[in-house]
């Protein structure tokens, strides 16, 4: 059981390249998310999906672009980077099933992307 | 007004000490979860409360849903407990799934 799995670790862009951020969790989640955390700073909710073909955009999708294809990834993709995309991307999965079925939330490592 | 406000922002204590971080919230919610980031580190998941009262060794959390309110709290606090620490709503309604963050609390515990 390897919970979420999230690749590359480090990453440095130039701008306009774009790249794909993987993320797979292998716990069978409904629920999954893409945050971006920038230096000294709270997460905020890039992208977000409650199950298999089912996407919604958070606080800040612009720039980004997700899919969910099967239960089990989840990845995001950077079009044409730009200096304000550096940051730390998380992807984080739940179950969640209503008020009385839902899990804790488990994250991914992270990805430390700059963009130059 | 953010829909997940944390108090205080910032916490130093004295190795020892008792610890509370609070957690107001303004939309329905089926979960709430309290996350740890260590300096530099990754997110771990330290509760997820739908109701009632939680205790993990040390860690005590709290929900009162009426009053849309969450605590943390710490007992004998220790200079390893020093983390970022963080409350996440799980939404319910037309947003249910949405997972929304609180801005975080620094706590610092000094020996």
């Amino acid at each position: 059981n390897a919970g979420v799995t999230q690749t590359p670790k480090f990453r440095i862009l130039k701008i306009g390249q774009s790249m794909t951020l993987q993320c797979t969790q292998d716990m069978n989640h409904n629920y999954m998310y893409w945050y971006r955390q920038d230096p000294g700073m709270g997460l905020k909710l890039i992208y977000y999906s409650v199950g298999a073909g089912i996407t919604d955009k958070g606080e800040v999708p612009n720039g980004y672009n997700v899919s969910r294809s099967t239960t089990e990834d989840f990845p995001l993709r950077l079009e044409l980077a730009a200096p304000s995309q550096t940051s730390v991307y998380f992807c984080a999965s739940i179950r969640g099933q209503g008020r009385s079925g839902n899990t804790e939330a488990f994250f991914g490592q992270g990805t430390r992307l700059t963009v130059v | 007004k953010n829909e997940v406000e944390q108090s205080p922002q910032n916490l130093t204590a004295q190795e020892g000490e008792f610890i509370t971080i609070n957690c107001s919230y303004s939309v329905g919610i089926s979960a709430l979860h309290w996350l740890q980031q260590h300096p530099g580190g990754g997110i771990v998941s330290l509760f997820m409360l739908s109701s009632g009262k939680k205790k993990h060794g040390r860690l005590i959390a709290t929900i009162n849903i009426q009053e849309k309110h969450s605590s943390l709290h710490i007992t004998a606090s220790h200079p390893r407990d020093s983390a970022v620490y963080i409350c996440a709503v799980l939404r319910g309604g037309t947003s249910y799934g949405k997972l929304t963050f609180g801005q975080g609390t620094i706590l610092t515990v000094h020996p």
